[in-house]
């Protein structure tokens, strides 16, 4: 147990509609990052956290969104899904911004767009 | 821009032999490469990591990696492989962007080993 939790496991939804998925990272982690993982991208980094501000962008959607609250957790927001928006999601911590720490990864929400 | 490549899609290694896990990197700048592994419905987890220093990097589960900067690789190997070692293996590499780093994996390696 890597002490990343993600909520919800699962989340089967329709498209065109929006989901919240959540992340509270490592005790005491104040990065966290959004991974996608999908059969035809491969594993995307889409988003980088520390302590409540944006640091780092990747491949990701004007439709997808996301944001750390104070308490460190945090959300990524997807909207006007699309079928091909399936895929797992992963959120992963590290103590530090610093590019050498190593990141500690939730087990992921699969996403499924009907 | 910083890349990873993992040449081999799957590794077949009968349990008890040798395995090696192949990735070359293209960095500019000193490189951090990471090595994790994904088993089945899980999240990744990290196995080790090449920062500086000693070229050959110790990590979990027996696992270690060879940097070669001549040859901008950064193989993972074990000496004696187990069953339980069967999983998807990804290389990455950690690339500094203002303000934050992004990570760029590979596309992974997925190991099988046979009893």
């Amino acid at each position: 147990d890597s002490g990343v939790t993600q909520t919800p496991k699962h989340l089967i939804t329709a498209t065109g509609q929006r989901v919240t998925l959540r992340c509270s990272p490592r005790s005491g982690d104040l990065s966290v990052y959004w991974y996608q993982q999908s059969l035809d991208q491969g594993l995307q980094f889409l988003i980088q956290y520390y302590n409540g501000e944006e640091r780092a962008k990747g491949n990701i959607l004007e439709r997808f969104s996301a944001q750390q609250f104070p308490d460190l957790h945090s959300e990524l927001n997807l909207s006007s899904l699309e079928l091909g928006d399936s895929a797992l999601y992963f959120c992963a911590s590290s103590v530090t911004l610093a590019g050498m720490v190593e990141q500690f990864f939730g087990p992921g929400t699969r996403l499924t767009v009907l | 821009a910083q890349s990873v490549a993992q040449p081999e899609d799957q590794v077949n290694v009968a349990e008890g032999n040798p395995l090696t896990v192949k990735c070359t990197y293209s960095v500019s700048g000193n490189p951090y490469l990471f090595w994790y592994v994904q088993y089945p419905n899980r999240g990744l987890q990290f196995l080790l990591k090449y920062i500086t220093g000693d070229n050959l990097v110790k990590g979990s589960y027996g696992f270690e990696a060879e940097f070669n900067k001549s040859q901008t690789s950064f193989h993972l190997k074990k000496p004696s492989a187990l069953v339980s070692d069967s999983a998807l293996y990804f290389c990455a590499v950690r690339d500094e962007v203002t303000g934050g780093f992004k990570t760029i994996f590979g596309a992974g390696t997925r190991l099988f080993v046979k009893a």
